[in-house]
């Protein structure tokens, strides 16, 4: 069946360093990639959308990269801060299927 | 204000009490869906519409069901609840697949 993994443990990092989160998806190949940010106990919140021929795309200071030949997305935050603290959940489409989301925790 | 009302926030039923949680969106959207969040399972789709009286089923469709007779409205019904079925639900839309998608506030369901 189609699926989308992201690693499960949780990702620890100091203020200011640059956080690096994968996406891999199997058994299809979407062609768009979402990504959304979960604060504890609230909905999903989108923050940045891929296409399949689009290598790269930035906004502020998020970047996310598509790579079709690896099947992974990676999606990284810089200059990271505590406030970016929360689990990161990945997104294909066709039917909109996540990932179980990596958890960010930024370090003062 | 676009979004996404679910309602209830919180509930605690018995187990074959049969429930409904609604999902109503006022963005025209034509793509909804549910889903049920667990503690190392992610986000697991339920069922999803397409558009009005188009819907299929996820990944855990199992003692759901769903109905969509008009645009903004994308109900979940459990008919017959057991404690496995025990969950945080969120409804989801969007205009369509590929965009960008808007969620609920989330239904926290206790079966006993």
């Amino acid at each position: 069946s189609q699926k989308i993994e992201q690693n499960s443990e949780a990702l620890n990092i100091q203020e200011g360093k640059t956080a690096t989160l994968t996406c891999n998806y199997t058994n299809y190949s979407p062609a768009y990639l979402q990504w959304y940010r979960q604060d504890p106990g609230r909905g999903p919140v989108f923050l940045l959308l891929i296409r399949e021929n689009e290598k790269e795309k930035r906004k502020e200071r998020l970047k996310v990269t598509f790579d079709t030949t690896l099947k992974q997305s990676l999606f990284h935050i810089t200059a990271s801060q505590p406030a970016d603290s929360a689990t990161y959940l990945c997104a294909g489409t066709g039917k909109l299927i996540f990932g179980q989301g990596t958890t960010l925790q930024v370090k003062p | 204000e676009a979004q996404v009302t679910q309602n209830p926030r919180y509930l605690i039923t018995v187990t074959g009490k049969k429930l409904t949680v609604t999902c109503s969106q006022n963005m025209n959207h034509e793509y909804m869906s549910w889903y049920r969040q667990d503690p190392g399972l992610g986000l697991r789709q339920i069922y999803y519409s397409m558009n009005v009286e188009v819907t299929d089923k996820g990944d855990v469709p199992e003692g759901y069901k769903v109905s969509r007779k008009e645009k903004r409205n994308f109900p979940l019904i459990l008919e017959s609840p057991s404690p496995n079925q025990t969950s945080l639900y969120f409804c989801a839309s969007s205009p369509r697949t590929a965009m960008e998608a808007f969620f609920g506030q989330g239904t926290r369901l206790t079966v006993v």
